[in-house]
């Protein structure tokens, strides 16, 4: 089974630039999230799909940041503009909406760099 | 506000010996996941531990769910280099599926 990919792997921009990242879920999850690591801490919630509609956002710098999931199938995250504090690595994550437990499988992330 | 705490956050010992790393808060989560990444990677899952009291084991690893499922630990027996990695809880509380992450303990087994 193919696992959860995203891209890039790696991204350095200019502050004020914008970016995008792209995932794409393992094959019929329906619950489709996206996190932010800063070095040295966990994972932070920014946004959690369920098939095409977004169940939290609560954390997503809305001014900057933006998702959408189209097709309930992959997903895109995008900055704009990016500012020095967005550096940090990305990750998406997906979890079969039937699950009782919530176990969540991760992409290997897209670390930014903003200069 | 943390609501998930790890302890330690950095953890450097030898091959061979034994450690533990703890996961607390005061708030009760309906299941609590661990963890482990490496560099470079994303979050993999190790365990899943959802009833107060329970233990669970996996090869030299032991995971334990406080019994007011506020709490867990992790234990390694006779860690080996390739257990390096950040150690990472998670709790889930209520419906949809939202985690909640500790901060991480960043352990290195040296040969």
């Amino acid at each position: 089974e193919a696992g959860v990919a995203q891209s890039p792997r790696y991204k350095i921009i200019e502050k004020r630039q914008s970016v995008a990242f792209w995932c794409n879920p393992i094959s019929g999850h329906a619950t489709l999230y996206w996190y932010q690591q800063i070095l040295g801490q966990g994972p932070k919630l920014l946004i959690q799909f369920q098939n095409n509609g977004v169940v939290d956002d609560s954390q997503l710098p809305k001014d900057r940041f933006s998702a959408e999931r189209l097709k309930g199938v992959d997903s895109t995250l995008k900055i704009q503009p990016a500012k020095l504090e967005d550096s940090a690595v990305y990750l998406c994550a997906s979890s079969f909406a039937g699950g009782r437990f919530y176990e969540q499988y991760f992409g290997p992330g897209t670390r930014l760099t903003v200069t | 506000t943390q609501l998930l705490e790890q302890s330690p956050q950095f953890l450097s010992i030898q091959e061979g010996e034994n450690l533990t790393v703890y996961c607390n808060s005061s708030s009760v989560f309906s299941s609590l996941q661990w963890y482990r990444q490496e560099p470079g990677e994303g979050p993999v899952l190790l365990v899943t531990v959802v009833t107060g009291g329970e233990v669970k084991k996996l090869k030299r690893l032991t995971f334990q769910f406080g019994d007011a499922r506020k709490d867990s630990s992790l234990h390694i027996t006779a860690a080996q280099p390739g257990d390096t990695g950040l150690y990472l809880c998670a709790g889930a509380r209520g419906q949809g599926g939202k985690l909640i992450f500790g901060q991480g303990t960043e352990l290195s087994v040296k040969p």
